[in-house]
């Protein structure tokens, strides 16, 4: 089974500045994808940047960016230029490749890490 | 609002109840997930519909939780005599699969925050 690991359990930082959370996960799995989701206080959780593991260029979005380490397992995101409206729980999250026969996979979630951006 | 909904956002239940939870995903999307999320935790797999066949299930699903998708648009899922450890944040996500093997974002709804005493 595969899990997901997020070790930082709450971050904070002031406004602008450059942030990173870390994120490993272990699976026998040679080709999936990785996820970065936030979720905003009483909000709805969406989707970040997402990496597929076969591409070796890190995937980026605007302000936000990943750091994906394939051989040690590592999937971090980097937030630049941090802004008040990051404040939330981050989770990262882990998906085998869609099946032919069930089409879809679920998503394995990390334990989460609370951002808080100080003004 | 074209976004997946979620009815109610929050209950109250006494131990012992029984409470349904409904999730309206994005229209058009075939594909509708159910996960459970405690305190403090990431979101919990518990199971997935394609249109109106639930194709998966997790352990977590004990024989107490049973969910639905009659016509493949909305799902319910219901507990059956709630424990206290039944609390949680329970997430509707859904997605377009046009194709089998095809892997397309997940739209989460709001969740439903059920609290049993």
């Amino acid at each position: 089974a595969q899990t997901v690991t997020q070790s930082q359990p709450e971050m904070s930082v002031q406004e602008a500045e450059t942030v990173t959370l870390s994120c490993t996960y272990d699976t026998s799995e040679n080709n999936y994808y990785l996820f970065w989701y936030k979720q905003p206080p009483s909000r709805q959780m969406i989707l970040v940047i997402r990496q597929e593991a076969y591409k070796q260029q890190n995937a980026t979005e605007n302000r936000f960016s990943v750091n994906f380490q394939k051989a040690a397992k590592s999937f971090s995101l980097k937030i630049s230029d941090s802004q008040l409206g990051d404040t939330a729980m981050y989770f990262c999250a882990f998906m085998k490749p869609p099946s032919l026969i069930q089409g879809a996979q679920k998503l394995v979630f990390g334990q989460g890490t609370r951002l808080t951006i100080n003004p | 609002d074209t976004g997946v909904s979620q009815d109610p956002r929050h209950k109250i239940t006494k131990r012992g109840q029984n409470v349904t939870f409904r999730c309206d995903p994005i229209s058009e999307h075939n594909r509708l997930y159910w996960y459970r999320q405690t305190l403090g935790q990431g979101p919990e797999f518990l199971t997935y519909f394609q249109n109106e066949a639930q194709l998966e299930k997790s352990r977590l699903l004990s024989d107490r939780f049973s969910a639905e998708r009659p016509k493949g648009s909305f799902s319910t899922l219901e507990i059956q005599r709630t424990e206290q450890g039944d609390s949680a944040m329970y997430l509707c996500a859904s997605s377009l699969g046009l194709r089998a093997g095809s892997e397309e974002e997940k739209y989460f709804g709001p969740g439903t925050r059920l609290t049993v005493t």
